[in-house]
């Protein structure tokens, strides 16, 4: 299985900021990654795909690079929606697997 | 727009089965561009996929359920269902349906969650 190791677990921000947060997994898997966004009591929503690509309807704040093992998600001014736990994905092999999970907290 | 909706009962015995059923909505369980996907969350932990299923009927599950998983397709009712045999407290999570696009692995539509509890 891929293993999937996000940091920090946690942090803290103030509206505005510039969040960055990184996922590395156990071998490398080119680009398969993918981010997720979740709210207390709702489902994981998709944020971003193929480690750079947005949906639509993402807002363009959210950006993801990386490739190979190394991956990354930054978050451009903070807004107060953005408060959440975000995830990472790997889509290269089954099992999929997710890192453990980054809580945005509100400094 | 595509909805998933699960169902099923909100608590289960220890080493009973589990089933969940998710209705899907605004899209077809037949399309051979999506898969079906469980996922799971126990409570104020992290994600864990439980499987996949396509139209085709080819399935895949995660290794860690130690083949207590089945997925299937109901064509007619648009459904999608799971069970989970001999559960135990660990299997205590909020599970989700999602939509899965072939081309590309991802989840692109969740349903909104269904706590189930192992409990005598």
């Amino acid at each position: 299985d891929i293993q999937m190791t996000q940091s920090p677990s946690s942090l803290s921000a103030s509206v505005g900021d510039r969040v960055t947060i990184t996922c590395r997994a156990s071998q490398t898997m080119t680009i398969y990654l993918n981010w997720y966004q979740q709210k207390p009591g709702k489902a994981p929503k998709l944020l971003i795909y193929s480690a750079t690509s947005l949906p639509s309807g993402v807002p363009s704040r959210f950006s993801g690079s990386g490739s190979g093992t190394d991956f990354t998600l930054t978050i451009s001014g903070l807004q107060p929606e953005d408060f959440a736990t975000y995830y990472c994905q790997q889509s290269y092999s089954t099992p999929w697997t997710f890192g453990q999970g980054t809580k945005v907290e509100i400094k | 727009q595509v909805q998933l909706r699960e169902s099923g009962p909100g608590v289960v015995k220890p080493s009973q089965t589990l089933s969940l059923t998710c209705t899907v909505s605004g899209g077809s369980v037949s399309s051979g561009d999506h898969f079906w996907s469980w996922i799971r969350q126990p409570p104020g932990k992290g994600l864990e996929w439980i499987g996949d299923i396509y139209y085709s009927g080819t399935t895949d599950y995660n290794p860690s359920l130690k083949s207590r998983g089945t997925l299937s397709l109901d064509t007619s009712r648009n459904q999608v269902s799971l069970k989970v045999t001999s559960v135990t407290a660990a299997d205590t999570a909020i599970y989700f349906c999602a939509r899965g696009i072939s081309s590309w692995p991802l989840f692109d539509y969740w349903g909104q969650g269904i706590l189930v509890t192992v409990s005598s």
